[in-house]
């Protein structure tokens, strides 16, 4: 089935610790963004991709970094944990950059004690 | 700043009409969209207005006035598959994407 896929769907984890969200999608889509979702607030963007090979910084890109070395994969990883951090993590796709349908993923859930 | 308002919660009866109003302040605009969420999955796509009028599809439909930067969701004959989370999101000019915190939509019996 065509779309997005997220992993892990939760985990809990330590301050201090590593941590990489994976997500992998196979509709050959351009562009790429990662976004936080938290109670009483919009979804946050947090890093995006408009083509494999180059990424940018969006609303909210501290304490995580991304890499896209395909069209396919696009991880976000958290050097080092912090509670503020906990929160439901969306990984999206479109067409391109611009685009104006966002295809997301299940979302991954975390929680940093 | 640029903000996106839209109610937190909304009641409904079981086939019944529903509007759910989104107002906006955002640095330009290019497009307002409609996604819906039911709880602990993702969002999927609903509409989108760049021109101010009214479009239909289905039992939803979407308005948008860009001079007074509003526009609404109106859903109709409601089912219960209905409850669920209702986001609203402006492009702006950077064309980046502005979301609002969702209603969340109630169907009784």
């Amino acid at each position: 089935i065509a779309g997005i896929t997220q992993a892990p769907t939760s985990q809990i984890l330590a301050a201090g610790r590593r941590m990489t969200l994976r997500c992998t999608q196979d509709m050959r889509h351009n562009a790429m963004y990662w976004y936080r979702q938290d109670l009483g607030l919009g979804l946050r963007l947090i890093h995006y991709s408009n083509t494999a090979g180059t990424t940018g910084k969006g609303e909210v890109p501290d304490g995580y970094s991304v890499s896209r070395a395909n069209t396919d994969d696009f991880p976000l990883t958290l050097a080092s944990a912090v509670p503020s951090q906990t929160s439901v993590y969306f990984c999206a796709s479109s067409v391109a950059s611009g685009a104006n349908v966002l295809t997301f993923g299940a979302g991954s859930r975390l929680t940093v004690l | 700043g640029q903000n996106i308002d839209q109610p937190t919660e909304m009641t409904a009866t079981e086939g019944a009409i529903v509007q759910i109003n989104c107002t906006y302040q955002t640095s330009g605009f290019n497009g307002l969209f409609w996604y819906q969420q039911h709880a602990g999955e993702a969002p999927t796509f609903l509409s989108y207005n760049v021109l101010d009028g009214l479009e239909e599809k289905g039992r939803f439909s979407s308005f948008l006035s860009r001079s007074k930067g509003y526009s609404y969701l109106l859903l109709k004959e409601l089912q219960m598959k209905d409850s669920a989370s209702y986001l609203c999101a402006v492009k702006d000019s950077n064309y980046q994407l502005i979301w609002g915190a969702g209603t969340k939509l109630i169907i009784k019996p």
